[in-house]
Formats: C-alpha cells, sequence, structure tokens
C-alpha cells in the first residue's frame, strides 16, 4: 500500500511566521486531505483537496496539490500559539468505492511565542 | 459538525485480560467505521474497515481473532483487544463516515483510547 511522506518530521518557528509542510506520496489518488492532531487526541480534518484541483484556501490555510510530483504542501500563514501540533497528510486513493486513507509518517509543529 | 466519540478514554488492564473500545457517532449515521493504531510519535496504521451489518475487513498483519470488531448499528462499533499484552499498548482512534455524505470520502475522528497493558 501506498505511503506517505513528510517533510520536515519536526519544524520550529517564531509566532507569526508562516509554516510549510510537505507530503509526498507514490499512487493516484482521487483526492488528499490534511489533518490536525494535538497531542493524545484524535485528527482533525483541515483541508480535502481533488486531484483536478491545484490549489485551496481556508482561511489561514493554503495547500497545493501536484499530481505529476505526486505531492502536496500545506502552508500555515501567520502561525500563533495554538497551531502547535502534528499534521497529516492522507490520501484516497482512486480505486473506485475504496474510502481508505492512508496517512504520511506526520510533522511535529511547535509555533514558538 | 458531526461528532464521534470513543469510551473509555483510557484504560490500563493487565496482561491476558480483553479490553472493549466503543465508537460512536453521536448526530449521523454511519455506515462504514474505521479502526486505527497509532503508536507515540508515529502516523496512523489502519487497522480494519468495519461495515454495519457485515464482516469487518482487515488489513493486511492484523490479526482478526486478536482484534474483534463489531459494527451492530449504524452508530456503534467495537474493537475488542483479546488477550491483551504489553505489545498492544498504543493508542487507538476511530473514525466514520458520514452515510449522506457521499460527495467525497471525509472521515471524521475520534478522541482515541489510550490503551496501556501491564
Amino acid at each position: 500500500s501506498q505511503q506517505g511522506e513528510e517533510d520536515p518530521q519536526a519544524l520550529s518557528i517564531q509566532e507569526g511566521e508562516n509554516a510549510t509542510m510537505n507530503c509526498s506520496y507514490k499512487t493516484s489518488i482521487n483526492n488528499l486531505q490534511w489533518y490536525r492532531q494535538n497531542s493524545g487526541r484524535g485528527l482533525v480534518h483541515l483541508i480535502l483537496i481533488r486531484s483536478n484541483e491545484r490549489e485551496k484556501h481556508s482561511g489561514r490555510l493554503r495547500v497545493t496539490l501536484d499530481t505529476s510530483k505526486k505531492s502536496s504542501s500545506l502552508l500555515i500563514t501567520a502561525s500563533r500559539a495554538a497551531d502547535t501540533a502534528s499534521y497529516f497528510c492522507a490520501t484516497v486513493e482512486t480505486n473506485f468505492g475504496n474510502e481508505k486513507l492512508t496517512f504520511g509518517t506526520g510533522t511535529r509543529l511547535t509555533i514558538i511565542p | 459538525g458531526a461528532v464521534v466519540s470513543q469510551h473509555p478514554s483510557r484504560v490500563i488492564c493487565k496482561s491476558g485480560t480483553s479490553v472493549k473500545i466503543e465508537c460512536r457517532s453521536l448526530d449521523f449515521q454511519a455506515t462504514t467505521m474505521f479502526w486505527y493504531r497509532q503508536f507515540p510519535k508515529k502516523s496512523l496504521m489502519l487497522m480494519a474497515t468495519s461495515n454495519e451489518g457485515s464482516k469487518a475487513t482487515y488489513e493486511q498483519g492484523v490479526e482478526k481473532d486478536k482484534f474483534l470488531i463489531n459494527h451492530a448499528s449504524l452508530t456503534l462499533s467495537t474493537l475488542t483487544v483479546t488477550s491483551a499484552h504489553p505489545e498492544d499498548s498504543s493508542f487507538y482512534i476511530c473514525s466514520a463516515r458520514d452515510f449522506q455524505a457521499v460527495s467525497y470520502n471525509e472521515q471524521f475522528f475520534g478522541p482515541g483510547t489510550r490503551l496501556t497493558v501491564l
């Protein structure tokens, strides 16, 4: 099965700066999703981008998708201390009816106040 | 928004005992629920897909007799870790797909259950 790789594994930035996380995957996808997980908690869905989309925005979040390179990026602008969390990308493959999410390895983001 | 709960949030048990974890969709019907396992500072690994009224589909390498899954209703799935051993200690997370959300595959995640086997 495919597995996403995320880069970097860990990222520390000052509050107010922008944070960029990257995700690469291996197979054809239907869509790619980004999730946030606070330590020891469940996942919160952030944004979904379909395979025919190249860029999507939601508040301070900007997601890009390059299907030719099989990669995606998540940009968080004007970071806040509350953004400290782990961020995961997850893909849904193109097989019809396949609902499985395959998660990437995650990026641990720390925002320094 | 759609809410998924898990119970218990934490459980400590002795080696050899069985532990049941519940996953409930509180305000929507979920024909499909998913069970994941997460080791510290690691990603989520899908264990099985649970469909209401039918047998669960397990991922390769996951023991069916070890991790019993029951999806008896549209709002409840249970995961039972049988004869638990210390290596089963992990964070178990469920998710549910909204039956009516056919436009895309968003899954709603529970808060997770921390299992510690002594």
